[in-house]
Parts: structure tokens; sequence; C-alpha cells
């Protein structure tokens, strides 16, 4: 059972330049949610996704977007990246919004530089 | 969703209990108080939760206050592995969209 997994774990980018975080997890989980982490921040919502098909904007949303064609797969893609969205990101799986056990499984992270 | 409050930082003894307290007086009788922790460069993980009963499990114990107020995370024996930050957080019966982390506790144990 791997759990949440992210890739990659680390990426440099240049200013203008496009990628896209991948997560993925394999519990059936319905709820998918992203997150960044600066220092001092703690962890703030960028967008987040209760079903396929189905995505929604968190605090920080700006310059992010995301799709969730499968319950698998919740990607997150930088269009044109910019110096502050350099920060970890972590991806996070619920089995429901709704459900009375909404422990939180966390991927690793991602550390993107944008120079 | 109810605000916690936690001290920045504790120190314990290697072997010896860690108790990490939490302040949660405006929490409301739906919501369950959960603990997580981060150790340094990985993704939060997932430690114990509880609505009004204490509860153990294999990491830890969490007791809450009769009134739900307040709540403490107990670290029976505590190692060196168990640096981390650790958060509390409330959220209401049947979950919300966001998980709000505050600044946490930074516990140190040393040796």
């Amino acid at each position: 059972n791997a759990g949440v997994t992210q890739t990659p774990k680390f990426q440099v980018l240049k200013t203008g330049q496009s990628m896209t975080l991948q997560c993925a997890q394999d519990m059936n989980h319905e709820y998918m949610s992203w997150y960044r982490q600066d220092p001092g921040m703690g962890l703030r919502l960028i967008h987040y996704s209760v079903g396929a098909g189905i995505t929604d904007q968190g605090e920080v949303p700006n310059g992010y977007n995301v799709s969730r064609s499968t319950t698998e797969d919740f990607p997150l893609r930088l269009l044109s990246a910019a110096p502050s969205q350099t920060s970890v990101y972590f991806c996070a799986s619920t089995l429901t919004r709704l459900s009375l056990n909404t422990e939180a499984f966390f991927g690793q992270g991602t550390r993107l530089t944008v120079v | 969703d109810a605000k916690t409050t936690q001290p920045t930082s504790m120190d314990c003894a290697e072997g010896r209990a860690a108790n990490l307290p939490c302040n949660h007086s405006t929490i409301s009788g739906n919501e369950y108080v959960y603990w997580y922790r981060q150790i340094h460069s990985q993704g939060p993980q997932y430690i114990i939760h509880g609505l009004k009963n204490n509860e153990t499990n294999e990491m830890a114990s969490l007791i809450i206050t009769e009134d739900r107020k307040s709540s403490t995370l107990i670290l029976p024996h505590a190692t060196l592995r168990d640096t981390a930050v650790y958060y509390c957080i409330v959220n209401p019966w049947g979950g919300s969209e966001k998980l709000v982390f505050g600044k946490g506790t930074k516990l140190t144990v040393n040796p």
C-alpha cells in the first residue's frame, strides 16, 4: 500500500516555465487536496477535490490549476512559474469529507524552487 | 472552525513522557480534536483524534478535558525520532474542506 505518492521530490524552474506536480493515491479516497508550506506560514490550502470531476479553490489558488479526471490522481499545474511559488508542496487525501474518520494522509512533498 | 493555541516549543528527555498541551476554548460540540506531527522535511503524519473521551493508540494518548476546552497529547516514552512539530487542530463532524494547521509546538527530544 503506497499511500500518497508525489513526484518529483525536487524541482528547479525558471521564471515563466510550466510544470505539473503529480499526486496519486491508491486508497480509493474521494477527497484530495494540495497545500503549500512556506517558512513561518504553516500549511495553506491551494485547491481541493471532493471526487472525480469536481475541484474547488482553497486559500491561495492564484497561479495554480488542478483537474481530477480519476479518483487516484490529482495533478497540480503551474502555468507560468514565479519566484513567489518557491515552496514545499504537499498533497493530501482523506477517505471522504463526510466521514467520521477524516484522518488525512500526506505525501512526502515536492520542493520547488523558481529562479 | 475553532482556533487552537499551543506552546511554541517544548523539550523532553529521551525515555520520558512528553505532554503537549492544546487550548481550544471555542470548540463546538461536533468538532473533533486531531493531532498531527511533521518531522523535518517530511509530510504531516496523523497521530490521533478524539471527540470527548480519552483515546489511546500505538503512538500516543489523547486526554480531553471534560469541558473540551483543552487537551493533552501524551507520548509515553519519547524517543529522538519523536522530535517534530506537533499540530493540534479541530475538525467539525463530517470533516471540512481544509485542515487548518497553526504554528504547532516544536518538540525537541534530548538524549
